[in-house]
């Protein structure tokens, strides 16, 4: 059974760090590609980071970029987010999502087809 | 960056109904187009991906069409407990995945 464990959500201070961390079993997790998902109060879903299998390609929304990590263990099947320089609109439940590639008719399609359970981050004073 | 339109934002109908949500994308994505389903206080779960296949434990209600830019999501015989949110999400641009901004589905 896939399994998708976030943890290391909270409230920080405008400026501050906090590191998400999202462990997983039940799947061969150095062949995926992993990605955050976030979502704000009341508001829809936004990808904000994304990570190659290998570890080597990477991307960032522009919300996120140049304050955001994002990296992976392959040999503890984990991928993390650190999370810099916060600010309020960062507020969001955070979610680790497993995206699995599969070949329909000529197209290789992804899909984002395994969820954690979410974890929220508060950024307030 | 591809942008993903949907409409409506909010549908009201009723057990029983068919329904229709429509998702537009900026730019050609062929059929690289999923549809999720979310409701109150759950992650989102997989529906439908590349377009029109349906997702392993869907019911056969749902429906996916569309390539190109113009995407559809239908819910033939609306059940009680499909009353939610669904987002549609484009997965073209490598690791650059982008989803639409959501259409909840209300009781009539």
């Amino acid at each position: 059974e896939v399994q998708l464990l976030e943890s290391g959500g909270g409230r920080v201070q405008p400026g501050g760090s906090l590191r998400l961390s999202c462990a997983t079993s039940g799947f061969p997790f150095n062949t995926y590609t992993m990605t955050w998902v976030r979502q704000t109060p009341g508001k829809g879903l936004e990808s904000i980071s994304t990570i190659g299998g290998s570890g080597s390609g990477t991307h960032y929304a522009d919300s996120v970029r140049g304050r955001f990590t994002i990296s992976r263990d392959n040999s503890e099947k984990t991928v993390f987010l650190q999370m810099n320089s916060l600010r309020p609109e960062d507020t969001a439940v955070y979610y680790c999502v497993r995206a699995r590639g599969t070949l329909v008719g000529r197209l290789i399609v992804t899909r984002l087809d395994h969820w954690g359970q979410g974890v929220l981050v508060t950024v307030s004073p | 960056d591809i942008q993903m339109t949907q409409s409506p934002s909010s549908l009201p109908a009723s057990v029983g109904d068919r329904v229709t949500i429509t998702c537009r994308a900026s730019q050609s994505i062929d059929s690289h187009l999923n549809w999720y389903q979310q409701k109150p206080g759950k992650a989102p779960k997989l529906l439908i991906y590349a377009s029109s296949t349906l997702e392993s434990g869907v019911p056969s209600r749902f429906r996916g069409t569309g390539s190109g830019t113009d995407f559809t999501l239908t819910i033939s015989g609306l059940q009680p407990e499909d009353y939610a949110t669904y987002y549609c999400q484009q997965s073209y641009s490598a690791l650059k995945y982008t989803f639409g901004q959501g259409t909840k589905l209300e009781i009539k």
